[in-house]
């Protein structure tokens, strides 16, 4: 099946910095590649997500850059602020499957 | 998008009990999951519930300990049967509306043996 890696396993920024977190993945069927962030005690929630007929997806301070060639994506945060500050997962999902496979998360502090 | 009710939120439990989750959708989908999350951990797929048919088990998850139950398109549940302490985790159920979009998950069911 599908291995994603994650990396790092923990950030700590500055406000106003930016804050970058990278993926591997492993399957080359995988075409679909979202950014999940949890707040503590809360239920996962899509940020951002990019599919693999592009290489780069930007929503406002969030934007994500895939290279399939290289099987990575990235997630770039600018400007963090303090409510940045939660735990983010990238995911692949294989073709035609759904299924998403996690990676291990990063615990993202934004200090004031 | 899609709003998921999952029961019960949170459980205590004695060793060797079994304790079924629910998972009901606002709409029909063709796709529902479960994921476990371990404390402080990532999302670990269990099992895909198939609507109809038998659930589709992942690498390490067995149907005899994670029995699933799909009845139809917005409703399926969980069963974590002999728990262990081992099983402490929280148990999540999320649904796609579409091919490669979005996962919706359920606000989760948190579980402790003891």
């Amino acid at each position: 099946g599908e291995n994603v890696e994650q990396h790092p396993s923990t950030l700590s920024v500055q406000e106003g910095d930016s804050a970058v977190i990278k993926c591997t993945y492993s399957d080359s069927a995988s075409n679909y590649f979202p950014w999940y962030k949890q707040e503590l005690g809360k239920r996962p929630q899509l940020i951002i997500d990019i599919r693999s007929n592009v290489g780069e997806k930007k929503d406002q301070r969030i934007a994500v850059t895939l290279n399939k060639t290289a099987k990575h994506f990235s997630l770039h945060i600018t400007e963090t602020q303090p409510e940045d500050s939660a735990v983010y997962f990238c995911a692949a999902s294989m073709r035609n499957f759904n299924k998403f496979y996690f990676g291990s998360g990063t615990k993202l502090n934004v200090k004031p | 998008s899609a709003v998921i009710s999952q029961k019960p939120s949170r459980d205590i439990c004695q060793r060797g009990t079994s304790l079924t989750i629910q998972c009901q959708v606002d709409s029909q989908v063709t796709m529902m999951f479960w994921y476990r999350q371990q404390p402080g951990q990532s999302l670990t797929l269990i099992a895909t519930a198939n609507q109809g048919s038998e659930a589709t088990y992942e690498s390490g998850f067995v149907i005899d300990k994670f029995p699933i139950s799909r009845p139809n398109l917005t409703f399926s549940t969980l069963t974590v049967s002999n728990m262990s302490p081992e099983d402490s985790s929280i148990y999540l159920c999320s649904v796609n509306t579409g091919r490669n979009t979005e996962a919706f998950f359920g606000q989760g069911t948190r579980l402790t043996v003891v």
